[in-house]
């Protein structure tokens, strides 16, 4: 059972374009979470989305950011007009139930490193 | 104000000594989740408590669950070289109604000197 993919690893954008993140979860697994971690930084959530609908996106700034997770094919994060401060290393995690459940867990990718240049 | 603390943030000891890491928080938490990072890589998840006072050992690790569900902390017993990490603690379903993802605190950087 292979684990959360994530691709690309590294990711190199001039300020103005456009990124795109991908994210395929475990099998089975249908609660897709993205998180951002800047050097010397703890993980911070974005988004939680769930199959085709976008659950919670309190962490996720309001321009420039969007996330999606279709029925078919992986969640993607997508950031518009890049900028420097967008750089960091960007984690999807998955899991099977919903983790404020308590009796699940969330495993996570090996993350897209962004650089903006 | 972060949610979840760490500490200590740093950590450097030598081969063979003890240690602990602590997870604090003024609220209360569903499960709690302990993953261990490595420079480049995604976290893996090491242990997952869920019950109040709960302890659950993977070999030389001892992972606890406050009665509160409020706190948790790693103990390493005997610390080798392979325990260098990155060591975060993780909420999910906090009573501050937080969101709902898991809640991380900055974690520890435990370096253990041959």
């Amino acid at each position: 059972n292979a684990g959360v993919m994530q691709n690309p690893r590294h990711l190199v954008r001039r300020r103005g374009q456009e990124a795109r993140l991908r994210c395929s979860p475990m099998k089975g697994h249908s609660h897709v979470y993205w998180y951002r971690q800047l050097p010397e930084e703890g993980l911070k959530f974005m988004v939680y989305l769930q199959k085709e609908n976008i659950i919670d996106e309190s962490g996720m700034p309001k321009e420039r950011f969007s996330a999606e997770f279709p029925k078919e094919g992986p969640s993607i994060l997508r950031i518009q007009q890049v900028v420097r401060g967008d750089s960091a290393a960007y984690f999807c995690a998955s899991s099977p139930l919903f983790l404020a459940g308590g009796n699940t867990e969330a495993f996570f990718g090996q993350g897209t490193r962004l650089t903006v240049v | 104000t972060q949610l979840l603390e760490q500490s200590p943030q740093f950590l450097s000891i030598q081969e063979g000594e003890n240690l602990t890491v602590y997870c604090n928080s003024s609220s209360v938490f569903s499960s709690l989740q302990w993953y261990r990072q490595e420079p480049g890589e995604g976290p893996v998840l090491l242990v997952t408590v869920v019950t109040g006072g709960e302890v659950k050992k993977l070999k030389r690790l001892t992972f606890q669950f406050g009665d509160a569900r409020k706190d948790s902390s790693l103990h390493i017993t005997a610390a080798q070289p392979g325990d260098t990490g990155l060591y975060l603690c993780a909420g999910a379903g906090d009573s501050g109604g937080g969101a709902d993802g898991l809640t991380f605190g900055k974690g520890t950087h435990l370096i253990i000197q041959p």
